[in-house]
């Protein structure tokens, strides 16, 4: 049973640059949720997507951007990148209740803005 | 609004020893979920243990388990029988009703030898 899967898992770009970062589910998952982490921070919630529709978004500006494929697979686009937007970002997957549900994390992308 | 507060930065145990990790939340919520997360270095967060805030049993997993006390609004993480491979960062986080979930900043714990 494969678990949630992140790609790349290092990323390196120069401010102005955009960057897309890619996540799958694990196997019978239907929702994706998107954190950053900033170094020796607890991560921050930056949206959640179900049925290819961003259902609930945290405190980020709209260069955070995203998407959900048909095989509930997600984007996570950042325009514009600042310094400070270098972070662990890490996946989370669950399968949508509607009341609540446990995520489960990918392995994370550690991107570096220069 | 809501938050959660780890207030050890920080935390050491000898092997096979019992630790335990505080963690403490604020929601106007009714119901919520309350989750712990283990972060080895290597950057994935490992799910441990959940609680309902519902749940009148505390959570147990293991060598987990989950005080779980609503009046106080705390939900501390107690592993029994520390290993070496228990050193890590640990994350208390929270549900809401919204569906958010919300982390607080974390314990590193170093279990010695």
């Amino acid at each position: 049973d494969a678990g949630v899967t992140q790609s790349p898992t290092h990323l390196i770009k120069t401010r102005g640059q955009q960057v897309t970062l890619r996540c799958s589910p694990k196997s019978g998952h239907d929702t994706v949720s998107w954190y950053q982490q900033a170094l020796g921070q607890g991560p921050q919630f930056i949206f959640q997507y179900y049925e290819e529709e961003e259902r609930q978004r945290g405190n980020f500006p709209d260069r955070f951007s995203g998407h959900q494929f048909p095989n509930y697979s997600s984007e996570l686009n950042v325009n514009a990148l600042l310094l400070g937007d270098s972070a662990l970002y890490l996946c989370a997957s669950s399968f949508w209740t509607g009341y609540g549900e446990t995520q489960y994390f990918g392995p994370g992308t550690r991107l570096l803005v220069l | 609004a809501q938050k959660i507060t780890q207030t050890q930065p920080g935390m050491f145990v000898q092997e096979k020893e019992a630790v335990t990790l505080d963690c403490t939340y604020d929601t106007s919520d009714q119901s919520y979920g309350l989750f712990w997360y283990k972060q080895p270095s290597s950057g994935e967060m490992i799910f441990l243990i959940y609680q309902g805030s519902y749940d009148e049993q505390n959570a147990t997993e293991g060598r987990y388990s989950l005080n779980f006390q609503k009046a106080r609004k705390s939900a501390n993480l107690v592993i029994s029988a520390s290993q070496l491979g228990d050193s890590a960062m640990y994350f208390c986080a929270m549900r809401s009703t919204g569906n958010q979930f919300y982390f607080g900043t974390g314990t590193s714990l170093t279990v010695i030898p």
